[in-house]
């Protein structure tokens, strides 16, 4: 049971280009969550998605996209990166069932634009 | 006014001592509150959880809630320099129809040996 997973653990992009973080869970969990970590500060939710097919915008949606096929993956597309997207960003999910609303975070990615 | 506060520190406590970090919410409609452990460049990590008012211990850490004022609170009993990390509030509420949780940016917290 490897929990959430995140990949690339690290990425330097270039201004304009585009790339896709992905993440993954095992736990059979419904709900996930897109969230970016700037330093000194919280964490910001992007995108989040309640199940397959169903997503939703959170708190700084623009210049990401998300979608959720299936129950296990929720990949995060950033198209034309832009310095101000540089941060870590952290994959989470939720069990609608048990353990209400206890989110469980994959290790993150961290990305730097220039 | 933020959703979630909490005083940035950072909080210095010597070892053995009793750290207390402090997180306030402004929906009254909030009902389940929690603390995440953040160390430096890894993930926030769940410690503790809280659903109704009063206290509730978990070896070291005691969470308490008080909902008419508006406040959780974390306690860590005996502090390690491995305690040392960022704790993160967090708070589920009715303006997020409880599916999402709303951070606070956390309090530093340093223990010294």
């Amino acid at each position: 049971n490897a929990g959430v997973t995140q990949t690339p653990k690290f990425r330097i992009l270039k201004i304009g280009q585009s790339m896709t973080l992905q993440c993954a869970q095992d736990m059979n969990h419904n709900y996930m969550y897109w969230y970016r970590q700037d330093p000194g500060m919280g964490l910001k939710l992007i995108y989040y998605s309640v199940g397959a097919g169903i997503t939703d915008k959170g708190e700084v949606p623009n210049g990401y996209n998300v979608s959720r096929s299936t129950t296990e993956d929720f990949p995060l597309r950033l198209e034309l990166a832009a310095p101000s997207q540089t941060s870590v960003y952290f994959c989470a999910s939720r069990d609608k069932v048990s353990g209400p609303y206890e989110q469980y975070f994959g290790p993150g990615t961290r990305l730097t634009v220039t | 006014q933020k959703e979630v506060e909490q005083n940035s520190g950072p909080l210095s406590v010597p070892e053995g001592a009793i750290a207390s970090l402090n997180c306030t919410y402004s929906d009254r409609g909030s009902q389940s509150f929690f603390w995440y452990r953040q160390y430096s460049g890894k993930s926030p990590e769940l410690i503790m959880s809280i659903y109704s008012n009063g206290d509730k211990e978990d070896g070291r850490f005691t969470a308490q809630l008080n909902k008419a004022s508006q406040y959780v609170s974390l306690l860590i009993r005996d502090s390690q320099p491995s305690d040392s990390a960022t704790y993160l509030c967090a708070v589920s509420n009715r303006n997020t129809g409880f599916q999402k949780l709303v951070f606070g940016t956390g309090t530093r917290l340093l223990v010294s040996p």
